[in-house]
């Protein structure tokens, strides 16, 4: 079965920083994804490691590390817009298909 | 590029009735998913389709769900008999073969069992 853990909740002010970390235990390994859902929207793609190490892609960041189980993403400059939900998905195999952790929502306040 | 296209948006039934979800994907997108989420918690994934035929279905439940893609394009997702423990959002998403590794979700339908 695929295992995996992020924290429930997360509150930070804005322009600050903030990391979101992820664990997991799977059968298999072929790609995490780190996914935004607004609440009562659908779930939007942000990134994706397959190799170990940082991915930047403008304020938002994913760090890989397949030796540990673990990673994480980066949130910087935040903006209230950036209050949601933070879903950290793996593919366990090659044929695309995704197991979500539970999400990690994260409030953003003036 | 038009997205995901899904409805209804929403639906209320009550136990023991059935209903059924539609789903549009991404024109080209040969691989289709059925997800539900259940307030609170990650997407599970209930079924996987490449063209019209079922990659994996093991996560539906059979007794109750059925879906089907019967021409490689449109699926629908059929709930007889629902039970309270249905309520929960259903996502459709598709994928491109090509373009490789992104899940491209739709809008979802939010199901009210009561």
């Amino acid at each position: 079965g695929q295992n995996i853990d992020q924290p429930t909740e997360m509150t930070a002010t804005e322009g600050a920083i903030v990391q979101i970390n992820c664990t997991y235990q799977t059968s298999g390994f072929n790609g995490l994804f780190w996914y935004q859902q607004h609440a009562g929207e659908a779930p939007t793609f942000l990134s994706y490691n397959v190799l170990d190490g940082l991915e930047e892609k403008g304020r938002f960041s994913s760090f890989l590390s397949r030796s540990k189980g673990y990673s994480y993403l980066l949130l910087k400059e935040l903006q209230m817009k950036d209050s949601a939900s933070y879903l950290c998905a793996v593919r366990a195999d090659n044929d695309y298909k995704l197991s979500f952790g539970a999400g990690t929502t994260v409030t953003v306040r003036a | 590029e038009a997205g995901v296209a899904q409805s209804p948006r929403y639906k209320i039934i009550e136990k023991r009735q059935s209903v059924a979800f539609w789903c549009n994907p991404i024109s080209g997108h040969a691989t289709l998913y059925w997800y539900q989420q259940i307030l609170g918690q990650g997407p599970k994934l209930l079924i996987q389709f490449q063209n019209n035929g079922v990659v994996d279905d093991s996560q539906l439940p059979k007794d109750r769900f059925s879906a089907e893609r019967l021409k490689g394009v449109d699926s629908t997702l059929k709930i007889q008999p629902a039970k309270l423990e249905d309520s929960a959002v259903y996502l459709c998403a598709s994928t491109s073969l090509a373009g490789g590794y992104e899940q491209y979700f739709g809008p979802g339908t939010r199901l009210t069992v009561t």
